[in-house]
């Protein structure tokens, strides 16, 4: 079936321990992103990538890194993780970055 | 600055018609679109609008008034599995989406 895959569902981390958040995403969609779901707010964008290659930051990028070294793959990494970065992440796609973005299921992250 | 205001909660009947506001201010304007939320959920897209004017697609619609930094959700013939969070979205110059916190639905029978 065609989409968003993200991994892991949920996890519980340490408070300084370093994390990668997969996405993966097999409909050939040229641009992906990263959120943030915190209760109460909207969605905030970390940090994106209009194309293969190329990256960019969002609204919240500090503690964030990404890579997308090709079409279908986008992680997200969390150098040193802190109690601040406890949330709801959410990784997207659209086909180009004036279409609909598409979203995987979200990964339940809690630092502690 | 950016912001998209929307009601944090509203309450409808189930067979009943509702409305949800949204007003929004960008750095330019790209377009609006909505999206349902159930809880614990992903979001799913529902509509776009970038021209003023009506969207109709089945039971719900979405309107946009460009002039007036104005959008709306029209859902009708409310059905239970409608109670959901609506997020309203506005896309700026950048083409990023500038979210609202979202509004939450509950259906009552």
């Amino acid at each position: 079936i065609a989409g968003i895959t993200q991994a892991p569902t949920s996890q519980i981390l340490a408070a300084g321990r370093r994390m990668t958040l997969r996405c993966t995403q097999d409909m050939r969609h040229n641009a992906m992103y990263w959120y943030r779901q915190d209760l109460g707010l909207g969605l905030r964008l970390i940090h994106y990538s209009n194309t293969a290659g190329t990256t960019g930051k969002g609204e919240v990028p500090d503690g964030y890194s990404v890579s997308r070294a090709n079409t279908d793959d986008f992680p997200l990494t969390l150098a040193s993780a802190v109690p601040s970065q406890t949330s709801v992440y959410f990784c997207a796609s659209s086909a180009r970055v004036n279409q609909p973005q598409h979203f995987g299921d979200g990964t339940r992250l809690s630092i502690l | 600055g950016q912001n998209i205001d929307q009601p944090t909660e509203m309450t409808a009947t189930e067979g009943a018609i509702v409305q949800i506001n949204c007003t929004y201010q960008t750095s330019g304007f790209n377009g609006l679109f909505w999206y349902q939320q159930h809880a614990g959920e992903a979001p799913t897209f529902l509509s776009y609008n970038v021209l003023d004017g009506l969207e109709e697609k089945g039971r719900f619609s979405s309107f946009l008034s460009r002039s007036k930094g104005y959008s709306y959700l029209l859902l009708k013939e409310l059905q239970m599995k409608d109670s959901a969070s609506y997020l309203c979205a506005g896309m700026d110059s950048n083409y990023q989406l500038i979210w609202g916190a979202g509004t939450k639905l509950i259906i009552k029978p």
